[in-house]
């Protein structure tokens, strides 16, 4: 069965701060996708990236970088130099293609409540 | 273009009553789905289409009924509301299942007493 863990359940730092979110995943397949999404307090879910499990180069956009590694099965996430805009709450998602072509959806970690203080 | 829009943004329910969520998308998105989101639980899957007349279970599918009879809508229905449907659902859709962005509706806040 796929399982996604975010261990950390809130984090709180200092504008300008760092902060990585950590994501550990698990499956039995050898292709799947990683996502990640984001929560503003407004309650809409945002699409941030898409990582399919043949490519492991981590990838930058602007402040945001993810660091995927198949050999810990972590597909974590960076924010550098945060800002009160990042306040939210992120979801790191898993899905797979060989159980009905992926029809069952994304499955879900319980999500890192981002907090940054000015 | 709207994207994927749901109705009501609220609603209060009794326990017992029955009610439709509304889910309308005009992407043209094969990939229908239902998500609820708990506190400290993520989002987990009820049910999901993969085109007009096709749907099927996710996780948690008890207590909800869907159908699609086009391609745009995708309604989901409690027959009998209980307070632990008490929740936050998702609609989201995708031009096919498999590893493509799924797009969300703004969401629809349920509280059932």
């Amino acid at each position: 069965a796929q399982k996604v863990t975010q261990a950390q359940t809130e984090i709180s730092v200092v504008e300008k701060e760092d902060v990585t979110l950590d994501c550990v995943y698990e499956t039995r397949d050898t292709t799947y996708y990683l996502f990640w999404y984001k929560q503003p307090p407004s309650g809409e879910l945002v699409f941030l990236i898409r990582r399919n499990s043949f490519d492991e180069q981590n990838e930058i956009s602007g402040r945001y970088s993810w660091n995927f590694q198949k050999s810990t099965s972590s597909f974590n996430f960076t924010i550098t130099a945060s800002q009160v805009v990042d306040s939210a709450v992120y979801f790191c998602a898993l899905s797979e293609g060989s159980s009905g072509g992926g029809a069952d959806g994304l499955t879900f970690g319980k999500g890192t409540h981002l907090i940054i203080q000015p | 273009n709207a994207g994927v829009t749901q109705t009501p943004k609220f609603q209060v329910l009794k326990t017992g009553q029955s009610m439709t969520l509304q889910c309308a998308q005009d992407m043209n998105h094969e990939y229908m789905s239902w998500y609820r989101q708990d506190p400290g639980m993520g989002l987990r899957l009820i049910h999901y289409s993969v085109g007009a007349g096709i749907t099927d279970q996710g996780e948690v599918p008890n207590g909800y009924n869907v159908s699609r009879s086009t391609t745009e809508d995708f309604p989901l229905r409690l027959l009998s509301a209980a307070p632990s449907q008490t929740s936050v659902y998702f609609c989201a859709s995708s031009s096919s299942p498999w590893a493509n962005v799924l797009t969300f509706g703004a969401g629809s806040r349920l509280t059932v007493l």
